[in-house]
């Protein structure tokens, strides 16, 4: 049983230019959120999709968009990147409702530098 | 503005030492709290949780110590190996829903031979 996949595992960018990171959930979820976390800090929630409809959104800018398809897979959008977009982003999946099932999965992530 | 306080920053402790890493929230309303374990270029990984009806909860070499008065909750390492250097995340989350995870800015720990 795959886990939580990301694709790609590194990326490299330049200023301005825009970036779409991918997430498989793992088996049997339909649920996905989107973590961002700067080098020694933790991760920071950006935004949760159920349903193919963004649920709950934390502290980004309109820059940060997202979607999930039908069989519930996500994409990650970024606009005109910043420096301060590198990061090590994380996609995390779990099953709705979180009462009986409250585990987070998280993939291994993907690394984007911003030049 | 920051709602779970992490220490220390890194700890370096001999094996079979017992690491504690602590944590403090300031919202009342979190009732979810886990800890995570990340290894370089990996995600994290859930280690163990704990609810506020219990002040103390063990998984194997893993224990969480709760005080929710003083709104605080630790781990402890027992018998620590080297396999367990990594970094330790705590977190916290509200039960209404999905809601998010706010994390801590993590622990890099290192246990020496």
């Amino acid at each position: 049983d795959a886990g939580v996949t990301q694709s790609p595992t590194h990326l490299i960018k330049t200023r301005g230019q825009q970036v779409t990171l991918r997430c498989s959930p793992k088996s049997g979820h339909d649920t996905v959120s989107w973590y961002q976390q700067a080098l020694g800090q933790g991760p920071q929630f950006i935004f949760q999709y159920y349903e193919e409809e963004e649920r709950q959104r934390g502290n980004f800018p309109d820059r940060f968009s997202g979607h999930q398809f039908p069989n519930y897979s996500s994409e990650l959008n970024v606009n005109a990147l910043l420096l301060g977009d590198s990061a090590l982003y994380l996609c995390a999946s779990s099953s709705n409702p979180t009462a009986t099932n409250e585990k987070l999965f998280f993939g291994s992530g993907t690394q984007l530098s911003v030049l | 503005q920051q709602q779970v306080k992490q220490s220390p920053q890194s700890l370096i402790v001999q094996k079979g030492g017992i690491p504690i890493i602590n944590c403090a929230y300031e919202n009342t309303a979190f009732d979810y709290f886990p800890w995570y374990q990340q290894f370089p270029g990996k995600g994290p990984a859930l280690l163990i949780a704990i609810r506020p009806d219990v002040s103390e909860k063990k998984e194997g070499r893993f224990t969480i110590s709760f005080n929710k008065s003083a709104k605080q909750f630790s781990l402890h390492i027992m018998d620590s190996q080297p396999g367990d250097s990594a970094t330790y995340f705590c977190a916290a989350r509200t039960n209404f829903g999905n809601e998010k995870l706010t994390f801590g800015t993590g622990t890099r720990l290192t246990i020496i031979p």
